[in-house]
This record gives structure tokens, C-alpha cells and sequence, in this order.
């Protein structure tokens, strides 16, 4: 079965400091990958997707991911951060057959200390 | 556009009862999801429809139903509530199957 697993569960760093979230799925065939955050009392959002093409994908806010076929990984990066990033970020995939379902990762909540 | 909406957003029902939820889709948006998210198991799929069909399920229990309207909404519906029911439900549309999901603000449900 699909699973997919995000390192950090909690992180706290300061403003200006860069972010790297880990995350790494099992699936061998053609997936596409998702990051989607939830800020404090707010719906999930989507961050970036990776469906094809250039494995470095630009997302909002100034995230960006990188997708490692070969590495099954999918990371998360931000080069500076700000306390109005503090949020759950949660990693996706979808694949195996025709379907949309998505598997998440288990979350990784981001502290930012101004 | 407006978004994905979704009725009521609270909801508390005791064991034993039912409960349907409802979820609208983004305009033109064919496909509907639902999703549980609960703090120990996180974000588990429950179903996908579209175009009225039932295209996948997640692992649940046959308590969880659901289904879809040809105006695209859909409810589910989780009969004889358990309190791990309890959990915040939330409804994703996308415009076609393999497209990018957007997600409501959920149904929060507190089964007593």
C-alpha cells in the first residue's frame, strides 16, 4: 500500500532562519505530489504540486520542493522563514490508478519565533 | 469563485445517532472528496466521486456512506456514531478526477 512519511513532526525555528521538511512516499510508479498547509484555525490550503516536468516546482509564500525520483522524496524548502509561517504542513500523493485519493503524511506542525 | 462550503461546520450527536454532512463544490468542479482528520490518525480518505458514481473508497466501515447529486454536491452520512467518530470531516472538490483537490473548511464533530 501508498504510504507516505514526513521526518519532523514538530519544528521550531526563528525568523530568517531556512526551512527544510522532509518527506518520502512509497510508491514506485507515476505519482503526483502535493504540499498543503493549515494555518491556525484556517482550512487546508495548497502549497505547490509536482504532476510532471521540472523537478524543482515554485510554490506560494516562497516555498519550494524538489521531487528525487530516485530518492522517492519530495522536500519541502523556504529560504527565510516568517512568523507568519507558523503552521501544519502536510505532504501528498496520489497515484495508482485513475483516482485522486490523496495519502498524507502525518504532519509536520512549524513553530516560527519572531 | 467561491470556495468549497460545507454544513453545518459543528456538529455534536451522542452514540448511537446518525449524522449527514453536506459539502457544495467550487463551481464547475465535478469531483468531490471526503477526508477524516483526527489528531491520532490524521488525514484518512473516505471517498471520491464523480459525475454521481463512487469511484473509490477509503478503509472505513460500512457505517460511512455517501453520496453525490448531479449538481455535483454531495453528503456523506455516518450512521450508529461511535466516539472515535469524533473528528473534523472535510470536503475537497477538484474539476476532474486527477486534478489539483481544494479544500473546504471541514464539519468539526463531536460525538458524546
Amino acid at each position: 500500500a501508498q504510504s507516505v512519511s514526513q521526518h519532523n513532526h514538530h519544528v521550531i525555528l526563528s525568523e530568517a532562519a531556512s526551512l527544510e521538511l522532509g518527506c518520502n512516499y512509497s510508491y514506485g510508479g507515476t505519482v503526483n505530489l502535493f504540499w498543503y498547509v493549515q494555518y491556525p484555525g484556517q482550512h487546508l490550503q495548497l502549497l505547490l504540486k509536482y504532476f510532471s516536468g521540472d523537478p524543482l516546482v515554485k510554490g506560494i509564500k516562497g516555498f519550494e520542493a524538489e521531487f528525487i525520483k530516485s530518492k522517492f522524496s519530495f522536500n519541502l524548502r523556504k529560504p527565510s522563514v516568517q512568523w507568519s509561517d507558523t503552521a501544519e504542513y502536510f505532504c501528498a500523493v496520489t497515484g495508482s490508478g485513475n483516482t485522486g485519493k490523496l495519502i498524507f503524511g502525518q504532519g509536520t506542525t512549524l513553530q516560527v519565533k519572531p | 469563485k467561491a470556495g468549497v462550503t460545507q454544513t453545518p461546520r459543528y456538529l455534536i450527536k451522542t452514540r448511537g445517532q446518525q449524522v449527514t454532512l453536506s459539502c457544495s463544490p467550487i463551481s464547475g468542479h465535478r469531483s468531490v472528496s471526503w477526508y477524516q482528520q483526527t489528531p491520532g490518525q490524521g488525514l484518512q480518505f473516505l471517498f471520491e466521486y464523480f459525475s454521481e458514481t463512487q469511484r473509490n473508497k477509503g478503509n472505513f466501515p460500512g457505517r460511512f456512506s455517501g453520496r453525490q447529486f448531479s449538481n455535483s454536491r454531495s453528503e456523506m452520512n455516518v450512521s450508529t456514531l461511535e466516539l472515535g467518530d469524533s473528528a473534523l470531516y472535510l470536503c475537497a472538490s477538484s474539476v476532474t478526477v486527477l486534478s489539483e483537490q481544494f479544500f473546504g473548511p471541514g464539519t468539526r464533530l463531536t460525538v458524546l
